[in-house]
């Protein structure tokens, strides 16, 4: 089973479409995440929900919106894509403290 | 704010070497410390952890410890394996905040 899974794996996607990431974990994590990893690897947090509610938003466009329907899922929008947007996005979940339990990435190209 | 510096990559070594990847952090307070890896293509994995000052964190053979008076957690492995391969990633978080700031990730790179 796995832990936190992540779909799609790969998305293709021309400027300015709409799309979106879905995200699902079934540890009983109360907290939930998305962190977006750069061409150069740097890993930066998005957005966290605690039990639906949000509770970081780091300075993200308002083009990104996540979506958290029950404390299991967060799933992730982005309008009107663009090229800068082109990463892999990581969603991953925590009891706290720093312990997370990462999926295994969505990349993101944006032709 | 809080931050995390991690020595540049990549690292290379011949099989059986003995691994140092350098981090440290700028932090408020006590932070918990943690070393990630990321195999190729992969999501990141938790490596080992240390919640306070002079805690050991170790795990499949690679240890680092909390050093509060230098303000590092160094990433040892005494004799590294091809399958060692990967991104290695310090992260810090602070008690209550949830929130992980990653250094830069070093990769290391180990040959036959």
């Amino acid at each position: 089973d796995t832990a936190v899974s992540q779909t799609p794996k790969y998305l293709v996607t021309q400027m300015g479409n709409d799309k979106s990431i879905k995200c699902e974990q079934n540890l009983g994590h109360d907290t939930m995440y998305w962190y977006k990893q750069d061409s150069k690897k740097f890993l930066k947090i998005m957005f966290s929900y605690n039990n639906k509610e949000l509770i970081i938003n780091e300075t993200v466009p308002n083009r990104f919106s996540p979506k958290s329907p029950d404390k299991a899922h967060l799933n992730l929008h982005i309008n009107s894509l663009e090229l800068g947007d082109s990463a892999v996005y990581f969603c991953a979940s925590s009891r706290g403290e720093g312990g997370y339990t990462f999926g295994s990435g969505t990349r993101l190209t944006v032709v | 704010g809080d931050s995390v510096t991690q020595m540049e990559g990549p690292v290379t070594l011949s099989e059986e070497a003995f691994l140092t990847i350098n981090c440290t952090y700028t932090a408020t307070g006590y932070p918990s410390l943690f070393w990630y890896v990321q195999y190729p293509g992969e999501g990141l994995q938790l490596l080992l952890k240390a919640t306070k000052a002079d805690d050991k964190g170790s795990n499949k053979g690679f240890e680092a410890t909390y050093r509060k008076e230098t303000t590092s957690f160094h990433l040892e492995k005494g004799s590294v394996q091809v399958s060692d391969s990967a991104v290695y990633f310090c992260a810090l978080t602070h008690r209550g905040t949830d929130k992980l700031i990653f250094g830069t990730g070093t990769r290391l790179q180990v040959f036959p």
